[in-house]
């Protein structure tokens, strides 16, 4: 099955700065890529998704990058803000619909 | 409130006993996903339904995990003789294919005495 590497485990940043999640996977047939995002005590959602057939997405203050050769994918999140403190997952699967496995995590706090 | 609802939302049992949770999918929602969220860790996948059928059942976590999802709408997760090391959070996912988005429930939270 698919294995899903997630670094770093934590990660603190000064307000208005960036910061860059890492993941790769080891399934070279999985082709959708979603991170989530969850604050403490709350569900999990969705901020970000891309697919195999793109290389970079983006939304306002977040982007993901994917490169297939290497199988790894990253999420970048500029100008930082206290609310985007939270952890942060990122999962892959063959076709969305399908069984997702996730990162263990990054646990985002932004200093303000 | 029209998104995933799960129940009980904390449950306390002595080991040995039996538990289920229940969840609610989005209506229009025809994949349901259970997962295992353990502390500092990522959503572990356990089993998926299409409508009521059960697509993946080998990551249950051993065969006293089992869930059932009788019409195609609710689904339960049932863990029999409950363990210690059961103890976790279980959360309960549901999608609409193809967009795929998985939409969470506030999970289910158990703690093994």
């Amino acid at each position: 099955g698919e294995n899903v590497e997630q670094h770093p485990s934590t990660l603190s940043v000064q307000e208005g700065d960036s910061a860059v999640i890492k993941c790769t996977y080891s399934d070279s047939a999985s082709n959708y890529f979603p991170w989530y995002k969850q604050e403490l005590g709350k569900r999990p959602q969705l901020i970000i998704d891309i697919r195999s057939n793109v290389g970079e997405k983006k939304d306002q203050r977040i982007a993901v990058t994917l490169n297939k050769t290497a199988k790894h994918f990253s999420l970048h999140i500029t100008e930082t803000q206290p609310e985007d403190s939270a952890v942060y997952f990122c999962a892959a699967t063959i076709n969305t619909g399908n069984q997702f496995y996730f990162g263990t995590g990054t646990s985002l706090t932004v200093i303000p | 409130d029209t998104g995933v609802s799960q129940n009980p939302r904390h449950k306390i049992t002595k080991r040995g006993q039996n538990v289920t949770f229940r969840c609610d999918p989005i209506s229009e929602h025809n994949r349901l996903y259970w997962y295992r969220q353990t502390l500092g860790q990522g959503p572990e996948f356990l089993t998926y339904f299409q409508n009521e059928a059960q697509l993946e059942k080998s990551r249950l976590l051993s065969d006293r995990f089992s869930a059932e999802r009788p019409k195609g709408s609710f689904s339960t997760l049932e863990i029999q003789r409950t363990e210690q090391g059961d103890s976790a959070m279980y959360l309960c996912a549901s999608s609409l294919v193809p967009t795929g988005e998985l939409f969470f429930g506030e999970g289910s939270r158990l703690t093994v005495l």
